[in-house]
């Protein structure tokens, strides 16, 4: 089972919303990554765990926060987004560790618009 | 980092005709894959592809590490075959993948 599972498809919120994207793998993965695809663009990376550790921070501003609760699952939490964050949240993982397979599986992504 | 750079940016075929996509990079790779992405949005995995070539259907891929180029073959496409196809790749030793902007393929009846 190649699968990364994402929750919601879609969210709307205002700029004063809190709301959390949920990601999740049973694959086994030790590594979780959160991307950002703007319209027409490639993804970009802006967060990378391993082993339950953020290991990397693209530069990401504050009000974008993510969490590792466990291996399985990563979330990403927003607060007082612009409506220039609107795109899609592309979530993946691998395996981590090494030596081991870099190859990263992508979740179907939530589709978010700020109002 | 890594520079990857796709092309032809777009690509125009009739149903049946073959194409080649090309992606270059600037480094020593530890991860070099080929998605697709659908119209939702969801990014499939095409090839797995740091060196070497691979198969898969009517999908074929090479990737020749010591040049930093990497090619997709697809061959009697299909209407089904359209979208975005991206490469993407990491150096070695980094889990941080880039990705091209990408080959926006139509297939036309």
């Amino acid at each position: 089972d190649t699968e990364v599972t994402q929750t919601p498809k879609h969210l709307v919120m205002g700029m004063t919303n809190k709301k959390s994207l949920k990601c999740e793998q049973h694959m086994g993965h030790r590594a979780m990554y959160w991307y950002k695809q703007k319209a027409k663009k490639p993804p970009e990376l802006m967060f990378v765990y391993s082993y339950e550790k953020l290991s990397i921070n693209e530069s990401v501003p504050s009000r974008f926060s993510p969490e590792c609760p466990n291996s399985s699952l990563l979330n990403l939490h927003l607060h007082a987004l612009q409506p220039e964050d609107s795109a899609l949240y592309l979530c993946a993982s691998s395996e981590g560790g090494f030596p081991s397979s870099y190859e990263q599986y992508f979740g179907p992504g939530t589709r978010l618009t700020v109002t | 980092g890594i520079q990857v750079e796709q092309s032809p940016p777009d690509l125009i075929l009739q149903e049946g005709a073959n194409s080649t996509l090309r992606c270059n990079f600037s480094d020593s790779v530890n991860n070099l894959q080929w998605f697709h992405q659908n119209p939702w949005g969801q990014l499939i995995n095409l090839f797995y592809i740091p060196s070497g070539t691979k198969q898969n259907g009517r999908l074929s891929a090479t990737t020749v590490a010591t040049e930093r180029y990497s090619l997709l073959y697809i061959s009697s496409s299909q209407t089904t075959d359209s979208g975005v196809y991206f490469c993407a790749a990491s150096r070695a030793g980094s889990y941080q993948l880039t990705f091209g902007k990408g080959t926006k393929l139509s297939v036309i009846p």
